[in-house]
């Protein structure tokens, strides 16, 4: 039973912003959000993480909704090299919960 | 470069088989975790250790088993090896002071494992 849902894949033109969905409808109060992001033959990389409030950090920023069940990654200008399958991730009862991922392609 | 190593960077076997995998992290980090992401099954997470003890279990089947060593190194035993256990497999550390595994993983760069 999936945690995290995501859209499988997303395009974007580069130097626009892009936002990233994801909907954790069962997520419990003490449950921490996480982003990673995979670039090919790579292995993941931490992009953010947050609770409650939104975060934001040199790479991207994090807006989480007030009932808590979504959030949306927002890279503020897509380069080339942002081009990678982003996962959302949902950390409960010690363990981390990885979605299906989305593919964002970038446009030159 | 994470400063996380795996090796193998490849590994071939056969069905029945049992392989090791091996792990170093970052230096300084304290907790260790084992992912295996798969085509069908996605990323999924096996288990972790902190400091030398098992500290959460996640997906992992009986046959495998992992350990990590007062060095902090920590290795992934995969046994009675089944096609369907063809996968990358990651491992990922993180420093984690307070054991409650809120900070920042760095992943590994993988072993891909076939099972012929």
């Amino acid at each position: 039973d999936a945690k995290t849902t995501q859209p499988n894949s997303m395009e974007s033109n580069e130097e626009e912003p892009v936002h990233l969905p994801c909907n954790h409808s069962t997520i419990s109060g003490t449950d921490y959000i996480h982003w990673y992001r995979q670039l090919p033959s790579q292995g993941p990389e931490y992009v953010i993480h947050g609770l409650t409030s939104n975060v934001n950090n040199r790479m991207a920023s994090l807006a989480i909704a007030e009932d808590r069940k979504s959030s949306t990654l927002i890279l503020h200008r897509a380069t080339l090299r942002d081009a990678a399958v982003y996962y959302c991730i949902l950390y409960t009862g010690n363990q981390f919960y990885f979605g299906t991922g989305t593919s964002l392609t970038v446009i030159p | 470069d994470s400063g996380v190593t795996q090796t193998p960077k490849h590994l071939i076997t056969a069905t029945g088989q049992r392989v090791t995998l091996r792990c170093s992290p970052r230096s300084g980090d304290l907790s260790v975790y084992w992912y295996q992401q798969s085509l069908d099954q996605g990323l999924q997470f096996l288990i972790q250790y902190y400091n030398g003890e098992e500290r959460a279990k996640g997906n992992i089947l009986e046959r495998f088993s992992a350990q990590q060593f007062p060095d902090l190194h920590s290795e992934l035993n995969l046994s009675s090896l089944e096609l369907g256990d063809s996968a990358l497999y990651f491992c990922a550390s993180s420093v984690d002071p307070t054991g409650l595994t809120l900070d920042t993983q760095y992943f590994g760069p993988g072993t891909r494992l076939t099972v012929l």
